[in-house]
C-alpha cells in the first residue's frame, strides 16, 4: 500500500530563511508525487509536480527515488508562503486517479 | 460561478438524519472526488468517479452513499451517521486520461457536524 508521510506538523521560520518541507513516500510503483498548498480561507490547490521539474513562487521539489522522498524547498521564504503545504502521491490504475495525502505541514514565516 | 462549488457549506444533523452534500464542477472533467479531512487524519480519499463509474470505493461505511448522475455533478448522500463522521467534506475533479496524474481542483468544502 501506498503511504505518504510529512513529519513535520509545524514549521516555523523568519522571513528570508531557507526552507524545507519534508515529505517522503512509499509505493512499490513508478511514483508519482505532488505538493498541494491550502492558504488562509483558500481552497486547496496544486503548487507543484514532480513531473513538471518547475519552480512554482520560488518553491521546487526533486524526486528522489533512493530516498523516497519529495521534500519541498524555497531559499528564500516570504511572508505571504505561509500556510499548510501538502504532499500527495498519485497512483492511476485506468480507474482514476488516486492520490494519497500526508498530514500536512504548516509553515508560519514570521516577519 | 466558475470551478468546483459545493453546498451547503456548513451542515448541522443529527445522527437518525438523511441528508446530501452536492458538488459541481463547471471545468469539464470527467473525474470527481470526494475526500474526508479531519482533524486527526490524513486527507482520505473516499470514492472516485470516472465518466460517471464508480471506479474506487476506499472502504467506506455504507452509510455514505455516492451518487454521480453525470460528469459535472456529484452527491454524497448521509445516512445515521455517527459523531466522528464530523469533518470537512471535499469534492475535487480533473480531467483523467489515465496514465499520468492530473491535477485535482478542489471545493471549498462541507463542513460537517453529526451531533
Amino acid at each position: 500500500a501506498q503511504r505518504v508521510t510529512q513529519p513535520e506538523k509545524l514549521l516555523s521560520v523568519f522571513k528570508g530563511a531557507p526552507v524545507e518541507l519534508k515529505c517522503n513516500y512509499s509505493y512499490s510503483g513508478s511514483p508519482e508525487l505532488f505538493w498541494y498548498v491550502q492558504y488562509s480561507r483558500q481552497r486547496l490547490q496544486l503548487l507543484l509536480r514532480h513531473i513538471s521539474r518547475e519552480s512554482i513562487k520560488g518553491f521546487t521539489a526533486d524526486l528522489n527515488k533512493g530516498e523516497t522522498s519529495f521534500h519541498l524547498k524555497k531559499p528564500f521564504a516570504q511572508e505571504e508562503d505561509s500556510a499548510m503545504y501538502y504532499c500527495a502521491l498519485s497512483r492511476n490504475n485506468n480507474a482514476g486517479n488516486m492520490l494519497t495525502f500526508g498530514g500536512g505541514t504548516r509553515l508560519m514565516v514570521k516577519p | 460561478e466558475t470551478g468546483v462549488t459545493q453546498t451547503p457549506r456548513h451542515l448541522v444533523m443529527g445522527m437518525t438524519n438523511k441528508k446530501s452534500l452536492k458538488c459541481e464542477q463547471h471545468l469539464g472533467h470527467n473525474a470527481m472526488y470526494w475526500y474526508k479531512q479531519s482533524a486527526k487524519k490524513p486527507l482520505e480519499l473516499m470514492f472516485v468517479y470516472n465518466f460517471k463509474e464508480q471506479t474506487e470505493n476506499n472502504s467506506v461505511p455504507s452509510r455514505f452513499s455516492p451518487e454521480c448522475p453525470n460528469s459535472s455533478h456529484l452527491f454524497l448522500h448521509l445516512h445515521t451517521l455517527q459523531p466522528e463522521d464530523s469533518a470537512l467534506y471535499l469534492c475535487a475533479s480533473s480531467q483523467d486520461q489515465g496514465g499520468v496524474g492530473y491535477e485535482q481542483y478542489f471545493g471549498p468544502g462541507t463542513r460537517l457536524t453529526v451531533t
